[in-house]
């Protein structure tokens, strides 16, 4: 599953599937991102995160990709699994790591 | 390892009252930021400090806010006179005292204004 524009608000995957989030930022000068999963009631939950100076990092499970040229981050999270279901937040920053801008999010649904 | 605490979970007041939220950081963490979320919407810094200092207060409305980071014990953000607007989730974040390190969330406080 995929989701795809600005930022579509849900996307339902089939367990054991690939799934792919996408995030647009909007300020060119943003030089650090990280994805976060929030479970219902609970707080944010660092996932991965990437700097400027990279196109591409992997960790257990998840990949993220950032194209600084068309402003475009993806997270793709690999044999998806219903633990996986979230929502999945995005957020940039300039210049330090605290004042995170996050984006809406977008709700991931897994089907058994 | 705990991880970031915050209490109470869930707060319910009515307008006009006051507002107490605690964060205790990580241990070993001595930055402690504070963020909101509104429903359906993603989280908005509020402010960042470290022991007893107040280093970024940019996203924290004027007035009736306030937060603090003392010596001993947990970081605590407060908000008098509470409004029916105020009703959020208050995320509490910590990190280490080095660069480059990415923020550890607790479990939040829903406040509720009635």
């Amino acid at each position: 599953g995929e989701s795809v524009g600005l930022h579509l608000p849900t996307l339902s995957v089939q367990e054991g599937d690939n799934s792919i989030i996408n995030c647009a930022y909007s300020n060119s000068a943003s030089d650090y991102f990280i994805w976060y999963k929030q479970e219902s009631g609970k707080g944010p939950q660092f996932i991965i995160d990437i700097r400027s100076n990279m196109d591409k990092r992997q960790g257990q499970r998840v990949t993220v990709l950032l194209n600084k040229t068309v402003k475009h981050l993806s997270l793709q999270i690999a044999a998806t699994q219903p633990g996986d279901s979230a929502v999945y937040f995005c957020a940039e920053n300039i210049g330090n790591d605290y004042k995170l801008s996050f984006g809406a999010g977008t709700t991931v649904t897994v089907r058994a | 390892n705990a991880g970031v605490m915050q209490n109470p979970r869930h707060l319910v007041r009515r307008r006009g009252q006051e507002a107490r939220l605690r964060c205790s950081p990580m241990k070993g963490h001595s930055h402690v930021y504070w963020y909101r979320q509104l429903p359906e919407e993603g989280l908005k810094f509020m402010v960042y400090l470290q022991k007893e200092n107040i280093i970024d207060e940019s996203g924290m409305p004027k007035e009736r806010f306030s937060a603090e980071f003392p010596k001993e014990g947990p970081s605590i953000l407060r908000i008098q006179q509470v409004v029916r607007g105020d009703s959020a989730a208050y995320f509490c974040a910590s990190s280490p005292p080095t660069a480059n390190s990415p923020l550890h969330f607790g479990n939040g406080t829903r406040l509720t204004v009635t």
